[in-house]
């Protein structure tokens, strides 16, 4: 069975912290991973997945097979980085991702 | 483009009553999702459609949930009878086709069961 462990709920830094969202994945075929993003009052939208190697809006994520994890990173957080990121995984061509819990983001001014 | 749409905002029913869903997808998309969020956890697929055929509907209680999507644009989710666990959004989003994970969220409905 395949499973997403965000083991953070919320994550609190100051403003030009780095910041690490972590996410550890199980599943024995070859995943595809992504994070999505929901800012206060806005909808769940795609932030960025592993096969696009992007850094969008300052952030990255490098997928490691090894350690199962697909840690989302950004090195100096911004106040409007403030959202709730959610990992997930994709596989066997269902086209269906599913979701970890989520970690809230607080970055403080 | 506008976004997909989804009314109520909010709802609030007590135990054993029905409530609907109902969704509007972006323009053009045939492939059209409801996701069910309890709070506290991810979004979990309840069922797919393609056009107005299901894909996917694994993960739906048919015994209270049902779900249509008659002439393959508007969708309406169904819960008949409510339980207090059925708490929770209510998420509808869609996507030019299946084959892809650039799904479009809209603003999901809030269900309270009391």
């Amino acid at each position: 069975a395949q499973r997403v462990t965000q083991p953070e709920k919320l994550l609190s830094v100051f403003k030009g912290a780095p910041v690490e969202l972590k996410c550890n994945y199980s599943y024995s075929g070859s995943p595809e991973l992504f994070w999505y993003v929901q800012y206060s009052r806005q909808r769940l939208q795609l932030l960025l997945r592993h096969i696009s190697r992007e850094s969008i809006k300052g952030f990255t994520a490098d997928l490691n097979k090894g350690e199962t994890s697909f840690h989302l990173k950004k090195p100096f957080a911004q106040e409007e980085d403030s959202a709730m990121y959610y990992c997930a995984l994709g596989s066997g061509g269902s086209y269906i991702p599913t979701f970890g819990r989520g970690t809230s983001l607080i970055v403080h001014p | 483009e506008a976004g997909v749409a989804q009314s109520p905002r909010y709802k609030i029913i007590e135990k054993r009553q029905s409530v609907a869903f109902w969704c509007n997808p972006i323009s053009g998309h045939a492939t059209l999702y409801w996701y069910q969020q309890i709070l506290g956890q991810g979004p979990k697929l309840l069922i797919q459609f393609q056009n107005n055929g299901v894909v996917d509907d694994s993960q739906l209680p048919k015994d209270r949930f049902s779900a249509e999507r008659l002439k393959g644009v508007d969708s309406t989710l169904k819960i008949q009878p409510a339980k207090l666990e059925d708490s929770a959004v209510y998420l509808c989003a869609s996507s030019q086709g299946p084959h892809t994970y650039e799904q479009y969220f809209g603003p999901g409905t809030r269900l309270t069961v009391t």
